[in-house]
């Protein structure tokens, strides 16, 4: 299984609070992803990053920020939790044209 | 706009039966397709196909892939129970973005 972890597995908080969810990543990869599933999306993407420092927008990225300050490590943080951010959310590495590993996932109530 | 279409959303068998799983997709700068298994928790890598006309297998699953009509299938022989899950295509454009389907929800009864 490749090195890939994410903290925490299980979630509940509040509306308005802030969340931050971490990827943790052994395998050296240049890319990292934040992706969320819902029943009957799939998943979609939150954003990427293709270096340290190096992020982007994916195409669900409103009310997410994203920060990668080392290569193993890629945060995504909730700014201000709402309802709708209730999901499953995936972290996902690749290294470049290969096929993308993910994580456990981090499943989030927001109350 | 990029996108990839897998069908049927859902399929029920029994054990023993052969199913065939369907990906077709309209992606700029096709790189390749890969297949998934989800059960209740991460996907999980199956296959990566990048050529056309050559099957991949790994015990009782097979692809291929036809970068001429832009679609793959996923086959699986003689199903069994632990093949319940849902099948996620994706296709890699370039070098690292990843355009997934909604999935295959497959349920294979005893």
């Amino acid at each position: 299984d490749a090195g890939i972890t994410q903290s925490p597995r299980h979630k509940v908080t509040e509306t308005g609070t802030p969340v931050t969810l971490r990827c943790h990543q052994t395998e050296n990869h240049r890319y990292m992803y934040w992706y969320r599933q819902d029943p009957g999306h799939g998943l979609r993407l939150i954003h990427y990053s293709y270096g340290v420092k190096d992020t982007d927008k994916g195409e669900v990225s409103d009310g997410y920020s994203v920060s990668r300050s080392k290569t193993e490590d890629f945060l995504l943080t909730l700014e201000s939790a709402t309802s709708s951010q209730t999901s499953v959310y995936f972290c996902a590495i690749s290294a470049e044209g290969y096929e993308q590993y993910f994580g456990p996932g981090t499943r989030l109530t927001v109350t | 706009e990029d996108k990839v279409v897998q069908s049927p959303l859902s399929l029920v068998v029994h054990e023993g039966d052969t199913v065939t799983l369907n990906c077709s997709y309209e992606v700029t700068n096709f790189r390749s397709l890969l297949w998934y298994k989800q059960e209740k928790k991460a996907p999980t890598f199956l296959f990566m196909l990048t050529s056309s006309g050559i099957e991949k297998k790994s015990g009782r699953l097979s692809s291929i892939l036809d970068k001429k009509e832009l679609f793959s299938i996923l086959n699986i022989t003689a199903t069994q129970t632990g093949d319940s899950a849902i099948y996620l295509c994706a296709v890699l454009s370039g070098t690292y973005k990843y355009i997934f389907g909604t999935g295959t929800r497959l349920k294979v009864l005893a």
